[in-house]
């Protein structure tokens, strides 16, 4: 049974350009989460997708977007990159837009140049 | 605004003795608690959970106390393994105001033989 699957699991960009990371949600789950782990930080909740919207969302600003696909996979955009967005990205999955029972893939490791 | 706070950001334990892991809130509306142990390049992985409901909850080596009075909780594990060693979030929700989880700084600990 696959887990959380995100892709690429590393990233170089440079400041100002947009990166796009993906999300595979555990096999059963409807609801993808988006976290955002800074050095040193604990995971800072960016976003929650379930029913192809946007149900939540962190304290983010809007350069940060999503999107949830019928098949319940996700898409997190980061437009306009500065060097602060360097962190590693989490996605987890749940049933129903539950916190727990959450599934965590391994992260996405995205560094600004 | 730190909601969730582990104040000790890392911890030393010898194999076979109890580790305790503390963490402080200050939002009175959190209602669940939860534990995550994250090891390097790995997503956090879901430990044990704690309802406000309750002030104690058990899972084998692991027990998870609550002091709503003191917004405190702590996770105890008996007895200490090396494969315990990792760095160790708490995380705290709200669920009648949102979906998303808050999370502490993490404490790593390290079990040695």
């Amino acid at each position: 049974d696959a887990g959380v699957t995100q892709s690429p699991t590393h990233l170089i960009k440079t400041r100002g350009q947009q990166v796009t990371l993906r999300c595979s949600p555990k096999s059963g789950h409807d609801t993808v989460s988006w976290y955002q782990q800074a050095l040193g930080q604990g995971p800072q909740f960016i976003f929650q997708y379930y029913e192809e919207e946007e149900r939540q969302r962190g304290n983010f600003p809007d350069r940060f977007s999503g999107h949830q696909f019928p098949n319940y996979s996700s898409e997190l955009n980061v437009n306009a990159l500065l060097l602060g967005d360097s962190a590693l990205y989490l996605c987890a999955s749940s049933l129903g837009g539950r916190t727990y029972g959450y599934t965590f893939g391994s992260g996405t490791r995205l560094t600004v140049v | 605004d730190q909601q969730v706070k582990q104040n000790s950001p890392s911890l030393s334990v010898q194999e076979g003795r109890i580790s305790i892991l503390n963490c402080d809130y200050t939002n009175s509306m959190f209602d669940y608690f939860l534990w995550y142990k994250k090891y390097p390049a790995e997503g956090p992985t879901f430990l044990i959970s704690i309802s406000s409901i309750k002030d104690k909850n058990e899972d084998g080596r692991f027990t998870v106390f609550l002091n709503k009075s003191a917004k405190h909780l702590s996770l105890h594990i008996v007895p200490s393994q090396p494969g315990d060693s990792a760095v160790y979030f708490c995380a705290a929700s709200a669920q009648n105001s949102g979906y998303a989880l808050n999370f502490g700084k993490g404490t790593s600990l390290l079990v040695t033989p």
